[in-house]
């Protein structure tokens, strides 16, 4: 059972480098989301996608876009990577009823210099 | 008031010792509650889900207080490998989730 695959695990870009994150999640979800976490901070929104073929922002949309390439894959784009946006960065997704809890993925590492 | 307020610790607790952590919520319309586990540097893992009044799963052991609007998080028996930060999550009306900032456990040998 994969779940939620994320890749890459670990990137290092320079400022003003651009970057896919990729995420794909095999167990059928109408729902799928893009967060942040910073040291001593919590998970904030970035985008989300309820279903296929839309897509929100979420509390910290500025500097990404995220396309939801079909059911299973909702990539996170930085088109110029700044120093803020050194975080880890998790995927995750939800069956889409009410009460379905979120699955996240294994995340990925990012460092801006 | 925020919509999910935890107490942050640290809890540091021994080896075998009872815990209990609260996780209180504003909006009274909340349905479902999850509590998840993440240690370090590493993803948020479902831990347990609430629906109704509570929720047991071997040591661990939920419960729902709506009349205060409070979930609590109950682990007996600690071992080593609880220790770790244990988030309250809610979802809210629309499609997002409300996280609460984390309670940190160190369980002590």
């Amino acid at each position: 059972n994969a779940g939620v695959t994320q890749t890459p695990k670990f990137q290092v870009l320079k400022t003003g480098q651009s970057m896919t994150l990729q995420c794909a999640q095999d167990m059928n979800h109408n729902s799928m989301y893009w967060y942040r976490q910073d040291p001593g901070m919590g998970l904030r929104l970035i985008y989300y996608s309820a279903s296929e073929g839309t897509t929100d922002k979420g509390e910290v949309p500025n500097g990404y876009n995220v396309s939801r390439l079909n059911k299973r894959e909702f990539s996170l784009r930085l088109e110029s990577a700044a120093p803020s946006q050194t975080s880890v960065y998790f995927c995750a997704s939800r069956a889409g009823t009410l009460n379905s809890p979120l699955h996240f993925g294994n995340g990925t590492r990012l460092t801006v210099t | 008031r925020k919509e999910v307020e935890q107490d942050p610790g640290p809890f540091n607790v021994p080896e075998g010792a009872t815990v209990a952590f609260n996780c209180t919520y504003s909006n009274s319309a909340s349905q479902s509650f999850f509590w998840y586990r993440q240690d370090c540097r590493k993803e948020p893992k479902l831990l347990m889900s609430v629906y109704s009044s509570g929720n047991e799963d071997g040591r661990f052991t939920a419960q729902l207080n709506r009349a205060s609007q409070y979930i609590s998080l109950l682990i007996r028996d600690s071992k080593l490998s609880d220790s770790a930060t244990y988030l309250c999550v809610l979802p809210n009306t629309g499609n997002q989730f409300y996280f609460g900032t984390g309670t940190s456990l160190t369980v002590i040998p």
